[in-house]
């Protein structure tokens, strides 16, 4: 069981926008601005999207976007296309004894 | 180039032992914090530990799952991170991954090998 929670699935038709979900506790994600998000390909290492909560490492397209409130993040993708079909996970700093969580995963599925 | 690139996985043993290493390039190794992840068949993404730059001490943390069986390294000569894992069961089976963070992130990893396969089976 992981640390923190997303749903096992989100899906959106071309065009749309989605926001996917990633609940954590106050030691994690409502204490730390800290949380990355990665987007995952079937056999493929992961990819940063989304550091620090909301900003995005150079290279990466402004229709992806993050926000927390509380212990819940969030990852938003605008305009959705079909390259954006993948896992994508969130991760968030927690503390000086568990350090590191990951979220299980949401499967994005592009209509 | 900037990369990173695991080596060292295979077939073992229940009980065995294995070791295995990231290969930086491209950056000033030395500089970073090596981290190690695991993601088992069909399942999420896990993290096992860092070893932080000698600038912070060179020192190391470790997950809950591994703490006391698995060892992290690193040669900033030879721009190697290593894993040391001892004593593996079977759900340690996965494809372990290394990643850096402590310059530009702060608990973002933004490079990532491409993985080496560890299958743990008698």
């Amino acid at each position: 069981q992981s640390a923190l929670t997303q749903p096992a699935s989100v899906s959106g038709s071309p065009g749309q926008s989605i926001t996917m979900s990633c609940t954590g506790t106050s030691s994690d994600v409502g204490s730390y601005n800290l949380v990355s998000w990665y987007q995952q390909y079937p056999g493929k290492a992961p990819k940063l999207m989304i550091y620090e909560g909301s900003k995005r490492p150079p290279g990466i397209s402004d229709r992806f976007s993050g926000s927390s409130s509380g212990n819940t993040a969030s990852l938003t993708i605008s305009g959705l296309q079909a390259e954006d079909e993948a896992d994508y996970y969130c991760c968030s700093y927690a503390g000086t004894r568990t350090f590191v969580v990951f979220g299980g995963g949401t499967k994005l599925t592009v209509l | 180039e900037v990369q990173l690139v695991e080596s060292g996985g295979g077939l073992v043993q229940p009980g065995r032992s294995l070791r295995l290493s990231c290969t930086a390039s491209g950056f000033t190794f030395r500089d970073y914090r090596m981290n190690w992840f695991r993601q088992a068949p069909g399942k999420g993404l896990e993290w096992l530990g860092f070893i932080r730059s000698k600038t912070y001490g060179g020192t190391k943390e470790y997950g809950a799952s591994v703490k006391g069986r698995f060892t992290i390294s690193r040669d900033d000569s030879e721009s190697i991170a290593s894993l040391q894992m001892k004593n593996l069961k079977t759900e340690d089976t996965a494809v372990y991954y290394c990643s850096r963070d402590g310059v530009d992130y702060d608990t973002a990893f933004d490079m990532w090998g491409q993985g080496t396969m560890v299958t743990v089976s008698s």
